[in-house]
């Protein structure tokens, strides 16, 4: 929607501490979640996805929360390494005008981790 | 296993000409097909979806076109590209209410 103009919000964080990234969803009706890391010239790479019958998903080093009363998501990545330097999108499946599901991401945010 | 293959990776081209951005899918059948486009520094905007050959929405208004001539080809067109079409574009490819997965982008300039 409209978020795609705007520049990517930024996190930087110091190697070796947690880092926490944000999106809030749009659609209370989205059931399935996922988070993206893109690297600078190339496609995003799946992370960890989320159904919402979970609050909770934990993955090597990430951890996904939903919290679907607020229409909240975050990514929680433990002791962060200067290779999660990235831009992180979150995504959920709206329906579609053919009446299944497709998938639509939020603005992003870039991380950056300070060695 | 599955695969997506999307070309060229880059592209300069002139205002006015046309474009062709071809992607493909190996390793899976019926699947959905995703194009994005990202302006620098920017998120991802959803361009076409597509659940089946000749079933394709447009989710913005725009100068470009899509096109599914078989099941695991994808196609995004231009007849006459403007300066606004610069950006870099993604094809990608999901199973219903799975994770996408996406192509490496072509990069695309018009100048």
């Amino acid at each position: 929607g409209e978020s795609v103009g705007l520049h990517l919000p930024t996190l930087s964080v110091q190697e070796g501490d947690n880092s926490i990234i944000n999106c809030a969803y749009s659609n209370s009706a989205s059931d399935y979640f996922i988070w993206y890391k893109q690297e600078s010239g190339k496609g995003p790479q799946f992370i960890i996805d989320i159904r919402s019958n979970m609050d909770k998903r934990q993955g090597q080093r990430v951890t996904v929360l939903l919290n679907k009363t607020v229409k909240h998501l975050s990514l929680q990545i433990a002791a962060t390494q200067p290779g999660d330097s990235a831009v992180y999108f979150c995504a959920e499946n709206l329906e579609s005008n053919f009446g299944n599901e497709k998938l639509t991401f939020g603005t992003g945010t870039r991380l950056t981790i300070i060695p | 296993s599955q695969t997506i293959h999307q070309w060229p990776a880059t592209l300069v081209q002139p205002v006015g000409s046309p474009l062709s951005l071809e992607c493909t899918v190996e390793g899976t059948s019926n699947p959905n097909l995703y194009w994005y486009r990202q302006a620098a520094g920017r998120g991802l905007q959803l361009l076409f979806y597509s659940v089946g050959i000749g079933q394709i929405s447009s989710e913005v208004p725009q100068n470009l076109s899509a096109s599914r001539p078989q099941d695991r080809q994808f196609i995004l067109s231009s007849k006459k590209l403007l300066l606004s079409d610069s950006g870099f574009y993604l094809c990608a490819w999901s199973k219903e209410n799975t994770e996408a997965f996406f192509g490496q982008g072509t990069r695309l300039t018009v100048v």
